[in-house]
């Protein structure tokens, strides 16, 4: 299998700037999350996506976040006019859609806001 | 609310030693899941083992293995004669189920084990 991809693993942006990560989850895969993850904590759940439809997105931070997944292929995360205290890593997971439902989590996009 | 504590931040052993990450976990749902993850220097999250609520029996992987005790709300993660290579940050996360069916993940903040040679 090839693992979940993201791109592009490190971003420095200056504050107000907008921010677009893509990721793409393994083949067969139809379940995608994001979570994100800041220093000396676990990662904490932002939004998700079953197929291309949004199932939750309660949980992204603020409504400069917005996910998506058009073709329930690939999907992407913008965040617009970020904040310093955006910096972050943004991980993707994938899993199957089956009771056990085991996420496997891509390398992460490292943002760096100036 | 669901909620994973990892009373632990960070452990340092000698090589070779044995070492027990604790997890303690609380949920009102009846049916759950919980891992455990390994995240090594490199960043990226690594899938180690799923348990689900209606099976308490321990698993061994090698030099893993996992004790879990509904009884006591935990699920500890034993390394046995650690190596170098077991130097990472240790993840504990329990599984939510909301209506839509989402397995959202809530993690523990982590245990970083550095094994010294």
């Amino acid at each position: 299998d090839t693992g979940v991809s993201q791109d592009p693993r490190h971003k420095i942006t200056k504050r107000g700037q907008n921010v677009t990560f893509r990721c793409d989850p393994i083949s067969e895969h139809n379940r995608l999350y994001w979570y994100r993850q800041t220093l000396g904590q676990g990662p904490e759940f932002l939004t998700y996506f079953q197929n291309e439809a949004q199932l939750e997105k309660s949980r992204l931070l603020s409504d400069r976040f917005s996910a998506e997944r058009p073709k329930g292929s690939f999907s992407t995360l913008e965040i617009q006019r970020t904040e310093q205290g955006d910096s972050a890593m943004y991980l993707c997971a994938s899993s199957r859609e089956d009771l056990t439902d085991t996420q496997y989590f891509g390398p992460g996009t490292r943002l760096t806001v100036l | 609310a669901q909620k994973v504590t990892q009373a632990q931040t960070e452990i340092s052993v000698v090589e070779k030693e044995d070492v027990t990450l604790d997890c303690v976990y609380e949920t009102r749902d009846t049916t759950y899941y919980l891992f455990w993850y390994k995240q090594p220097p490199s960043g990226e999250l690594v899938f180690l083992i799923r348990r689900n609520s209606f099976d308490e029996q321990n698993e061994i992987s090698g030099r893993y293995s996992w004790n879990f005790q509904k009884s006591t709300s935990s699920f500890n993660f034993t390394i046995t004669a650690s190596q170098v290579v077991d130097s990472a940050v240790y993840f504990c996360a329990l599984s939510e189920k909301p209506g839509a069916g989402s397995y959202q993940l809530t993690f523990g903040k982590g245990t970083k084990l550095s094994v010294i040679p």
